[in-house]
Order: C-alpha cells, then structure tokens, then sequence
C-alpha cells in the first residue's frame, strides 16, 4: 500500500505565474488536508477536502489559492500569480473514511520557491 | 482558539540520554494528539497517535502521555541516539478535523 504520494517534489515558479501541487491519498483514504510551512514557521492548516466536496478551507487565503478533490485523480492546490511569499513547503495528509478519530498520514511535500 | 507550544524550541544532548519533550495545548475539547518526527527537508512521520480517551501510547523506545485536563502531553524517548536527531512536532486534531501543530522542538543527539 503506497503511501501518501505528492508531486512535484520541488517546484520553482516566478512571480506571476501559476502552480499546481497534486497530491494522491493513500489507498482507502477518502479525506484530504493541506498544510503550509513557512520557512521558520509551524505547519498551517489550509483546507480540508473529501471526494468533490471542500470540507474546511478557513486556513486557505480568500484570494489566488483553490483546492479540489475530484471524483478521480489526485486533489489539486493551485496558487494564481504567485508571489514570494508563497514560498514554503506544502503537505498533504489523507485519512480513512472516518476522519474524526483517525491518524492523518502525510506525503513527502511540495517545495515551493518563487523567484 | 486552539493553540499549541512545544518548549524547549532545541535541546541537545549526548548519546544514551533519556529525554523527555513538552507539548500544551490551550483547549482540552481535542479528538487526538499526535506526535511527529521531521528531518530537514523531509516529510513528517507519524510517531504515535494518542486517543482522547487514552492516557498513553508506547512504540519502542517512544513514550507518549496525554492529560487533557492540563492540556498537556509529554513525549519521551529512552537511551537517546545520534539517529534520533530531527525535529518532533506535536499536533492536536479538533471537531473540525485538522490539525493544529506546535512549532516544534529541534533535537541534537551528540556521539
């Protein structure tokens, strides 16, 4: 059972531009979590999806940023006009089916640089 | 508002030491507590998960305690090595679901 995959592992954007995280849950795992890690900073919730619903997405910045889970293929976080300051590594987390009580199993993470 | 702090931000100790890393919490009302391991530039790997109803969890040399009533957990590792140097998060999981981290603690396990 493979686990959480997220690609690319390393992305560098210029100002401006778009990027598009994608993040495969594992196997079974119907819930998806973003998380941010500023440099020097804690992990931050962004949004919480399951299969075409947004769940939670109080931590995701009102402007640029969106999330989707489709019904198949990977959830995606794009980010629009990317500035510097999105610069950071973005995880995804999956969990089974019942999400209240059960562990959250992260990916490798996305690192973000903007130049 | 939830949040987590995890003291000391680092510590460093020799090898073999028993150590032991503070988490607290603000709000008691949590479903979980989990706590992580992250090398630098890696991903996170789950340690243990303690339960709201439970008051500790053990994984080999790795022993968690939660009390919710102080809003306290305690993870600590026995006979420390040099392959235990990582930063270790704590993250507690509220009734919406996600995660709320500490900002970690940073150790340094010395030969």
């Amino acid at each position: 059972n493979a686990g959480v995959m997220q690609n690319p592992r390393h992305l560098v954007r210029r100002r401006g531009q778009e990027a598009r995280l994608r993040c495969s849950p594992m196997k079974g795992h119907s819930h998806v979590y973003w998380y941010r890690q500023l440099p020097e900073e804690g992990l931050k919730f962004m949004v919480y999806l399951q299969k075409e619903n947004i769940i939670d997405e109080s931590g995701m910045p009102k402007e640029r940023f969106s999330a989707e889970f489709p019904k198949e293929g990977p959830s995606i976080l794009r980010i629009q006009q990317v500035v510097r300051g999105d610069s950071a590594a973005y995880f995804c987390a999956s969990s089974p089916l019942k999400s209240s009580d059960n562990e959250q199993f992260f990916g490798p993470g996305t690192r973000l640089t903007v130049l | 508002k939830q949040e987590v702090t995890q003291i000391p931000a680092a510590l460093s100790v020799p090898e073999g030491e028993n150590l032991v890393l503070n988490c607290s919490f603000t709000d008691s009302a949590i479903y979980n507590l989990q706590w992580f391991r992250q090398d630098p530039g890696k991903g996170l790997t789950s340690l243990l998960l303690i339960q709201s109803s439970q008051r500790e969890q053990t994984s080999g040399r790795l022993n968690a305690s939660l009390d919710k009533s102080s809003g306290r957990s305690t993870l600590y590792i026995a006979a420390s090595q040099p392959g235990d140097s990582a930063t270790y998060l704590c993250a507690v999981r509220g009734s919406q679901g996600n995660l709320i981290f500490g900002k970690g603690t940073k150790l340094s396990v010395k030969p």
